[in-house]
């Protein structure tokens, strides 16, 4: 079975300064890796997501993440925040083959951007 | 496409009643998840249907039942709510296809026992 820790529960950070937040999995197989943004009293909404090819990927409004299969991590990153990327972000992943259905979902990290 | 829709939006139940809430989709997904959002938990899948016509248990089914009687619906039954079933109920969906594994959620149903 595969798993997902997000390390941190809470990430400050000030308007234009750059962010990480991270995920690292378990998982024996093979797995397809996401990013899930949340934005408040809404659903979820898909980042990015890493399926196989490049380890860099990139999302929308411009987050990108490292898929680094040696340090089983998958963090994302942004270059300079805005208040607007306030949210809840969570880290799912997916077993790639064999049939299982469920991803599994990371605790979430809460990104609160101050002016 | 209206994409994944949940009814109602908000709920106030006292302890004892029972509810449905329904979740639909017209994007013709043959998988379809119900999760509770708590805070500090993240989300935890609760039962999950894989076709017409199944059904299967999360990680946390108990007081849940659910039904999947036609492709595009997906039904959480509360039989008698109790209060540690206040949470923000979210229902997904996504294609079978291998290599499309991106899940759709729906807005949310925020429930409150009393």
């Amino acid at each position: 079975a595969q798993s997902v820790t997000q390390l941190d529960s809470q990430v400050p950070v000030f308007e234009e300064a750059p962010v990480e937040l991270r995920c690292n999995y378990s998982s024996s197989v093979s797995v397809y890796l996401f990013w899930y943004v949340q934005y408040p009293n809404q659903g979820l909404q898909l980042l990015l997501k890493y399926l196989s090819g490049s380890t860099l990927v990139k999302g929308i409004n411009g987050f990108e993440a490292e898929f680094n299969k040696s340090q089983t991590s998958f963090h994302l990153r942004k270059p300079s925040v805005h208040i607007s990327d306030t949210a809840e972000y969570f880290c799912a992943v997916s077993v790639a083959s064999g049939g299982s259905y469920i991803p599994t979902f990371g605790r979430g990290t809460s990104l609160i951007v101050h002016p | 496409n209206a994409g994944v829709t949940q009814t109602p939006k908000f709920r106030v139940l006292k302890t004892g009643q029972s509810m449905t809430l329904l979740c639909a989709q017209d994007m013709n997904h043959e998988y379809m998840y119900w999760y509770r959002q708590d805070p500090g938990m993240g989300l935890r899948l609760i039962h999950y249907s894989v076709g017409e016509g199944t059904t299967a248990k999360g990680e946390v089914p108990d007081g849940y039942n659910v039904s999947r009687l036609k492709k595009q619906n997906f039904l959480l039954g509360l039989e008698s709510a109790a209060p540690s079933q206040t949470s923000v109920y979210f229902c997904a969906s996504r294609p079978r296809l291998a290599g499309l594994d991106t899940q759709y959620f729906g807005p949310g149903t925020r429930l409150t026992v009393l």
